[in-house]
């Protein structure tokens, strides 16, 4: 069974500049997290879709949207690209039931340099 | 502070030996606790989980939880040079924005001396 999978594994765009990230879960997972992490820190939780709607989002600026599609799937999209925005940005799929104990699942993670 | 906190090591263990991790958490509330191991630019991959006050064996992994003590651990046996990686310790918490989110340590380098 395929797992997690994120397209694309690496990305290089400048200042300002747009972009998109896409999340394809693990089948029968109804629920998409998205998470940053710079190097030598740990994730830092940014949104949680289940069922195409928003359960959650972490500290982060308005620039950072996602959204979830009927198939579960998800894109990230962050705008006005700044320096500090370069970092390795991780989807995270999970069964999505009721209650916290919720086990994560990561995928490859894509790499985001911004110039 | 931190919500969740780890030191960030490295940490030095020889093979064959006992490799103890550490991490305190900030919300008494928090009721699921996890260990992520993450291998140098790889993705975090699930190791254990904890929910209950006490210990959870799995294999060459023991998870240790108090929640008075706000404190999870997580021990590896028998170490292996295939456990050198870091260790992220993860605990749900509450937001700010009133929902749950995992939230993860800085992680612990840990580093299996042949």
């Amino acid at each position: 069974d395929a797992g997690v999978t994120q397209s694309p594994t690496h990305l290089i765009k400048t200042r300002g500049q747009q972009v998109t990230l896409r999340c394809s879960p693990i089948s029968g997972h109804k629920s998409v997290s998205w998470y940053q992490q710079v190097l030598g820190q740990g994730p830092q939780f940014i949104f949680q879709y289940y069922e195409k709607e928003e359960r959650g989002r972490g500290n982060f600026p308005d620039r950072f949207s996602a959204r979830q599609f009927p198939n579960y799937s998800s894109e990230l999209n962050v705008n006005a690209l700044l320096l500090g925005d370069s970092a390795l940005y991780l989807c995270a799929s999970s069964l999505g039931g009721a209650g916290n104990n919720e086990k994560l699942f990561f995928g490859s993670g894509t790499q985001l340099s911004v110039l | 502070q931190k919500e969740v906190e780890q030191n960030s090591g490295p940490l030095s263990v020889p093979e064959g030996a006992i490799a103890s991790l550490n991490c305190t958490y900030s919300d008494r509330v928090s009721q699921s606790f996890f260990w992520y191991r993450q291998y140098s630019g790889k993705s975090p991959e699930l190791i254990m989980s904890i929910y209950s006050n006490g210990d959870k064996e799995d294999g060459r992994f023991t998870a240790q939880l108090n929640k008075a003590s706000q404190y999870v651990s997580l021990l590896i046996r028998d170490s292996q040079p295939s456990d050198s990686a870091t260790y992220l310790c993860a605990v749900n918490l509450i937001s700010n924005f009133g929902n749950e989110k995992l939230t993860f340590g800085t992680g612990t380098r840990l580093t299996i001396i042949p």
